[in-house]
């Protein structure tokens, strides 16, 4: 079974430039969440879609961030314009929520550095 | 608002030996997990161990038990004939019933192990 997909791994990109990510879940998972990880620290939770719709973006800045899932599979994550102080990694994770408490699976990040 | 905090940057184990994470966490509600997740340089991270909030008992995959303390609200992680491959980030996790598995990081304890 392919695990959780993202890409690109690495991204260089100059301050006010837009930036986008991509995540593809597990198949069959109904929950995607996106994450990010400032350097030495644990991942934050930005957004989770439960199917198509954002059910919890209290900490997505919104004035630069997007998101979207359609058709409730992949997701995009988008920054415009990028600042110095988005860079960090950003982790896309699935789970099948229902009765109870499941596993979520994380890709591999996207690594982001902006200068 | 529920907070985890680890409160060991590094940690440092010999190989074969057995060493202790340490984490704790802050919440009102009666109905959450808690979670280990290991994090090696590939940025990917792997589920270690979970408990439920509601069982007594504690939780153990293989080499890696925690000591779940409720009303102390601390969960540690032991792992037991650490090897090389244990040496990666560890991070504490928290989420409460119902939501989604929405996860609250700590700040992760980075594990060497000494051959």
């Amino acid at each position: 079974e392919a695990g959780v997909v993202q890409s690109p791994r690495y991204k260089i990109i100059e301050k006010k430039q837009p930036v986008a990510f991509w995540c593809n879940p597990i198949s069959g998972h109904n929950t995607l969440y996106w994450y990010r990880q400032n350097l030495g620290q644990g991942p934050e939770l930005l957004i989770r879609y439960e199917n198509e719709e954002a059910v919890d973006d209290s900490q997505l800045p919104k004035d630069r961030f997007s998101a979207e899932r359609l058709k409730g599979v992949d997701s995009t994550l988008k920054i415009q314009p990028a600042e110095l102080g988005d860079s960090a990694v950003y982790l896309c994770a699935s789970s099948l929520v229902g009765q109870g408490v499941s596993e979520a699976f994380f890709g591999q990040g996207t690594r982001l550095t902006v200068v | 608002a529920q907070t985890v905090t680890q409160s060991q940057p590094e940690m440092s184990v010999q190989e074969a030996e057995t060493v202790t994470l340490s984490c704790t966490y802050d919440t009102s509600e009666s109905d959450y997990y808690l979670f280990w997740y290991k994090q090696p340089p590939s940025r990917q991270m792997i589920l270690v161990i979970r408990q439920e909030a509601y069982k007594q008992q504690n939780a153990t995959e293989n080499r890696f038990s925690v000591n779940f303390q409720k009303a102390a609200k601390s969960f540690s992680l032991k792992i037991s004939d650490s090897q090389l491959g244990d040496a990666a980030m560890y991070f504490c996790a928290y989420s409460p019933g119902g939501a989604g598995n929405m996860l609250t990081f700590g700040g992760g304890t980075r594990l060497m192990v000494k051959p």
